[in-house]
């Protein structure tokens, strides 16, 4: 499978930003997910980069290097229920993912 | 419409045991995956089913673990002669086909071997 690399946490105050990085084993497929989970909850949909660059969906923006093997997650705004762990997943094949370990983020007031 | 549904939420048996979860996709969605999840940890990769095509067991962890997929629609992991370190979360997740689409999850089935 893939390697992913991923901070297990961080901690920030509350409207403050906070950037999650991952970087990941090349495979030649294309595609990079960003996926939310609360604790004991199932994991949702975050975001989706095909192509490099930056991708703005609210207070939630993700950015790929396909070349790099590097992707970020900034987080903006922060609020409490911004307190989960995000999942990087990278491609491995055509239909499987390979996801990270995932990094805790804690909002504190 | 309905999300991806799993049964059950929780499931506690005695070491030996047999036991079966149950995942239902969401309609349409010709692609299933199955995950472990432990505490702390990332998605472990299971195994994978595609429309009517052999399915990639390449995940399953030891042959205690087998799954089925009836009529492309629901699926169910089966763990035989349970051991202590199968506790896990088993996450199911459906997509429309493949990496290019989002996977939905189902909320997971807590199974705990005592």
């Amino acid at each position: 499978g893939q390697n992913i690399d991923q901070p297990t946490e961080m901690t920030a105050t509350e409207g403050a930003i906070v950037q999650i990085n991952c970087t990941y084993q090349t495979s030649g497929f294309n595609g990079l997910f960003w996926y939310q989970q609360h604790a004991g909850e199932a994991p949702t949909f975050l975001s989706y980069n095909v192509l490099d660059g930056l991708e703005e969906k609210g207070r939630f923006s993700s950015f790929l290097s396909r070349s790099k093997g590097y992707s970020y997650l900034l987080l903006k705004e922060l609020q409490m229920k911004d307190s989960a762990s995000y999942l990087c997943a990278a491609p491995s094949n055509d239909y499987k993912l390979s996801f990270g370990a995932g990094t805790t983020v804690t909002v504190r007031a | 419409g309905a999300g991806v549904s799993q049964s059950p939420s929780n499931k506690v048996t005695e070491k030996g045991k047999d036991v079966e979860l149950r995942c239902d996709p969401i309609s349409g969605h010709t692609a299933l995956y199955w995950y472990r999840q432990s505490l702390g940890q990332g998605l472990e990769f299971l195994i994978y089913f595609q429309g009517n095509s052999a399915p990639d067991k390449s995940g399953l962890p030891s042959d205690r673990f087998s799954a089925e997929r009836t009529g492309g629609s629901v699926s169910t992991l089966t763990i035989q002669r349970t051991q202590q370190e199968d506790s896990a979360v088993y996450l199911c997740a459906s997509s429309l086909s493949g990496t290019g689409y989002e996977q939905y999850f189902g909320p997971g089935t807590r199974l705990t071997v005592t």
